[in-house]
């Protein structure tokens, strides 16, 4: 069966404009995560979304917001980019029960 | 901050076994552990979880202690490609799912 699938792979943007990141996950995953790595961070957790309403969220400032669609795909959005949202933005789904499932994810660059 | 505790890096031979320590002293009655690992540049990839009991699937095996203070995972016969970042994780199971919360995990080099 398909994985979970990210697009764009790669994007460079300005600063303080914005982007959109989309995440489809495994056929008949309701549970979509999404995280952001970095050299200096590592991988931390910005939410979680289940049927359409989020569940979870991570200490990350207001500019990220996601949202999930009634197909369980999911949208991550940073508005006003800075340098340091330079990163590796990952999506994971999974289905009850079961360990999360990644994506090869975006690799966002901030100039 | 991560429930977890594991060395930075590690090195095996290829065809040995791998033994890939985590401490986890202050796990609940209702978390699991959890595996994950990472290849360079691809998105963590799910190894194997547990309770209490071993654990074995197709990837490793999962040894926790009696006490579930800690656990090992064990690549039996570990090659080129199991050179990875392996990151052990504690959660609860079922109802929220939650976040996994990653700390800096075991870089392992699998060396010929």
């Amino acid at each position: 069966k398909a994985g979970v699938t990210q697009t764009p792979r790669y994007l460079i943007k300005t600063r303080g404009q914005q982007v959109t990141l989309s995440c489809s996950p495994i056929s008949g995953h309701r549970s979509v995560s999404w995280y952001q790595q970095t050299p200096g961070q590592g991988l931390q957790f910005l939410f979680e979304y289940f049927s359409e309403t989020q569940r979870n969220k991570g200490n990350f400032p207001g500019r990220f917001s996601g949202r999930q669609f009634s197909n369980s795909r999911s949208e991550m959005n940073v508005s006003t980019l800075e340098l340091g949202d330079s990163a590796l933005y990952l999506c994971a789904s999974s289905f009850p029960g079961e360990g999360y499932t990644f994506g090869s994810g975006t690799r966002l660059t901030v100039v | 901050d991560a429930k977890t505790t594991q060395p930075p890096s590690m090195d095996c031979a290829e065809g040995r076994a791998a033994n890939l320590p985590c401490n986890h002293s202050t796990i609940s009655g209702n978390e699991y552990v959890y595996w994950y690992r990472q290849i360079h540049s691809q998105g963590p990839q799910y190894i194997i979880h547990g309770l209490k009991n071993n654990e074995t699937n197709e990837m490793a095996s999962l040894i926790i202690t009696e006490d579930r203070k800690s656990s090992t995972l064990i690549l039996p016969h570990a090659t080129l490609r199991d050179t990875a970042v392996y990151y052990c994780i504690v959660r609860s199971y079922g109802g929220s799912q939650g976040n996994l919360i990653f700390g800096k995990g075991t870089k392992l080099s699998v060396k010929p």
